[in-house]
C-alpha cells in the first residue's frame, strides 16, 4: 500500500477555504485516493474519493494532479463544526479487501 | 437513514475476562469491517467479512475472533482481556465488497481494568 504523508495539524478561521494536501509518492496505477473525517470519539466518516483530476461533492472537492503523487482536499468556507481529524488513504481498487489503512491524519482546528 | 448499530456502547471488563461486541450493518450492506482505535491513536483494521465469510485479517490478536451471521450482523469476541485492549472498537459496513466508502458505527468503548 502506498504510504501517505499529511501535515500533522492546520489552523483556520470560520468562513475560510481550507486545503489539506496529502503526499503519496509511490501511488500505484490501480490506487484510488479516499478521504475520511473523524470527530473525537466518533467513527470516521467518508468524505470523498477520486482517481485523477477533480472530484466534487456537496461537502468537499478533491484535486489530483496528473502525476497523482499528491492530492488536495478542499473544504469551502469552513465552520467550527469542521474541526476534526482528516485522513488521506490510498488503496488498490483491485485488492480482494478494501480495508482502510489509516496513517496519521491532519488535525484541523477552525477558530471563530 | 439507517446507520450502523453497535452494542453495547460502553463496556467495562476486568483483566482476563471475555467480551462480545455486536455490530448490525446498514440494511443490504453485505460487508463488515472491524477497527480498533486506542487512546490518541489512529484506527487500526482488525478483520473483515463479506457474505458471511472472512475476507481479510489485520492486526487482530489470536485472543480475538469474529464472525458474520446469516442476517449479516457481526460479533467480535475477545478473550483473556488485557489492559492494552482498552480502546474504541468501530464496526463499519459497505454496500459492496469492492469499495473504500465505508459507513462507521458509533463505536463500543471498552475499558479493561
Amino acid at each position: 500500500l502506498a504510504k501517505t504523508t499529511q501535515p500533522i495539524s492546520m489552523d483556520s478561521y470560520e468562513g475560510q477555504e481550507v486545503n489539506i494536501t496529502c503526499s503519496h509518492n509511490n501511488i500505484a496505477t490501480n490506487d484510488y485516493i479516499t478521504w475520511y473525517q473523524q470527530f473525537p470519539s466518533q467513527g470516521p466518516r467518508f468524505i470523498i474519493q477520486g482517481y485523477k483530476t477533480k472530484v466534487t461533492n456537496e461537502v468537499a472537492s478533491l484535486f489530483i494532479p496528473a502525476d497523482r503523487k499528491s492530492s488536495t482536499l478542499s473544504l469551502p468556507r469552513v465552520s467550527l463544526s469542521d474541526t476534526a481529524v482528516y485522513y488521506c488513504l490510498v488503496g488498490d481498487i483491485g485488492d480482494s479487501s478494501y480495508k482502510l489503512i489509516f496513517g496519521s491524519g491532519t488535525r484541523l482546528l477552525v477558530r471563530p | 437513514a439507517a446507520g450502523v448499530i453497535q452494542s453495547p456502547r460502553h463496556l467495562i471488563k476486568e483483566k482476563r475476562e471475555t467480551a462480545t461486541l455486536k455490530c448490525y450493518p446498514i440494511p443490504r450492506h453485505d460487508t463488515v469491517y472491524w477497527y480498533q482505535q486506542g487512546p490518541g491513536q489512529d484506527p487500526q483494521f482488525l478483520i473483515s467479512f463479506y457474505e458471511k465469510m472472512q475476507s481479510d485479517k489485520g492486526s487482530i490478536p489470536d485472543r480475538f475472533s469474529a464472525q458474520q451471521f446469516s442476517d449479516y450482523h457481526s460479533e467480535l469476541n475477545m478473550s483473556s482481556l488485557e489492559l492494552g485492549d482498552s480502546a474504541l472498537y468501530f464496526c463499519a459496513s459497505s454496500p459492496q465488497a469492492l469499495s473504500y466508502e465505508q459507513y462507521f458505527g458509533p463505536g463500543t468503548r471498552l475499558t479493561v481494568t
